[in-house]
């Protein structure tokens, strides 16, 4: 296990409804990245979170958007759910800022919009 | 657990045989190359990491190797055992990109028969 634990680990919502998904970092560990997974394809970075704020996005609309606390944990709010949204949401975190570095994941939280 | 990669390419492999798995990027600006392993309702896992300045590196039981002329990656597995079935990513960074954002493949399954 990578201590990185995300929850909840399943969840159904409907589409147009908001969803939170929340993260604890790996103890010792300030970097924080989200990414999301469709069935059957490699993770796509949504963005990363380094001493509480966003550093890099991919290419993902606003309406996905995310925090990080003091204690380094996270969160990944996305609104206005779209049934495309289905996914395998994935938090990753590494030590310091570095572009470089191993990434520990979760074992993510799966989305299903209906 | 669930499923990742229903539709991914596949490569059979008899147990305590070598395993290559192969990867192709585009973007040249690429200077930091990762390969994951997933398991079934888990997480990717970190193997092994190469930076542009190597062509070469090993870990234990595995070795990836780095083409920057055709733009390609390769992970052997020597002496492939059951628990090496997985979804196997190639990721990469660029040096162009904000923070530790990665870029992953699609994915080769691995299947190892006893």
């Amino acid at each position: 296990e990578t201590g990185v634990t995300q929850s909840p680990t399943h969840l159904i919502k409907t589409r147009g409804q908001q969803v939170t998904l929340r993260c604890s970092s790996q103890s010792g560990h300030n970097t924080v990245s989200w990414y999301q997974q469709a069935l059957g394809q490699g993770p796509q970075f949504i963005f990363q979170y380094y001493r509480e704020e966003e550093n890099g996005r991919g290419n993902f609309p606003p309406r996905f958007s995310g925090l990080q606390f003091p204690n380094y944990s996270s969160e990944l709010n996305v609104n206005a759910l779209e049934l495309d949204d289905s996914a395998l949401y994935l938090c990753a975190s590494q030590a310091g800022g570095l572009k470089t570095g191993e990434l520990f994941f979760g074992e993510g939280s799966r989305l299903t919009v209906l | 657990g669930e499923s990742v990669g229903l539709h991914l390419p596949t490569l059979s492999v008899q147990e305590g045989d070598n395993s290559i798995i192969n990867c192709a990027y585009s973007n040249s600006a690429s200077d930091y190359f990762i390969w994951y392993k997933q398991e079934s309702g888990k997480g990717p896992q970190f193997i092994i990491d190469i930076r542009s300045n190597m062509d070469k590196r090993q870990g234990q039981r595995v070795t990836v190797l780095l083409n920057k002329t055709v733009k390609h990656l390769s992970l052997q597995i020597a002496a492939t055992q059951p628990g090496d079935s997985a979804v196997y990513f190639c990721a990469e960074n660029s040096r162009e990109a904000a923070g530790n954002k990665l870029t992953f493949g699609g994915g080769t399954r691995v299947l190892v028969k006893p």
